[in-house]
């Protein structure tokens, strides 16, 4: 059974690059697509943007090129760096793993989420 | 970017009660539409992908069906289990899009 595991500093403080690891275990991360999300204090889900196979990654223009998500097939983890972050980065951040077929994405299996603060 | 709006943003019910919750998209999606169940402090949970295929161990109360811009999730029975915020998402293009979400709470 796939399991993942969010890891990385809870407070980031301002202007600094907010940087987090996802741990899957129970399976390999050399296939499928792998997501972040987050979600601000108080309001909905928003796509970070997913990496897959090869290292590609497709982001959400919504953060200003200032993501960047990798794949570390040797430690079965990926990760999130965000540069550049504002009060407005403060978020629940979770992985997910997406499964991409003929029905189109979809996040089967999630992480248990981590907190990360921007502060001064 | 395709644009996801569910209303309603919160409903009130009681255990038993049918519940419906309608997603709306910007532009036509076909059938990439997902629903996700939020209970605070968890993970958000698969519940139903490609409108209307339900996730391995998700009860059969949950259904969904639309295809094109209107979708609509249902819970045929609602139980004390299911209070939780619900949110669609489309797969249809990057960035992938939620709702707003649509919080389900105890009357």
């Amino acid at each position: 059974q796939v399991q993942l595991q969010e890891s990385g500093p809870g407070l980031v403080k301002p202007s600094e690059t907010l940087s987090l690891t996802c741990t899957v275990s129970g399976g390999s991360i050399s296939i499928y697509y792998w997501s972040w999300i987050r979600q601000p204090p108080g309001k909905g889900l928003e796509w970070v943007g997913y990496v897959f196979y090869g290292g590609n990654a497709i982001y959400n223009p919504s953060l200003k090129s200032r993501a960047t998500i990798s794949l570390d097939t040797s430690n079965n983890q990926f990760s999130l760096k965000l540069s550049s972050v504002t009060a407005a980065d403060t978020a629940v951040y979770y992985c997910a793993r997406d499964l991409k077929g003929w029905s189109g994405n979809h996040m089967d299996v999630w992480g248990k989420g981590t907190t990360v603060a921007v502060f001064s | 970017d395709i644009q996801m709006t569910q209303s309603p943003s919160s409903l009130s019910a009681s255990v038993g009660d049918r519940v419906t919750i309608s997603c709306r998209a910007s532009q036509s999606i076909a059938t990439y539409l997902n629903w996700y169940q939020h209970q605070p402090g968890k993970a958000p949970k698969l519940l139903i992908y490609a409108t209307s295929s339900l996730h391995s161990g998700v009860p059969s109360r949950f259904s969904g069906s639309g295809s094109g811009t209107d979708f609509t999730l249902t819970i045929s029975s609602l139980q004390p289990e299911d209070f939780a915020t619900y949110y669609c998402q489309q797969s249809y293009s990057t960035p992938l899009a939620f709702g707003q979400g649509t919080k389900v709470e105890i009357k």
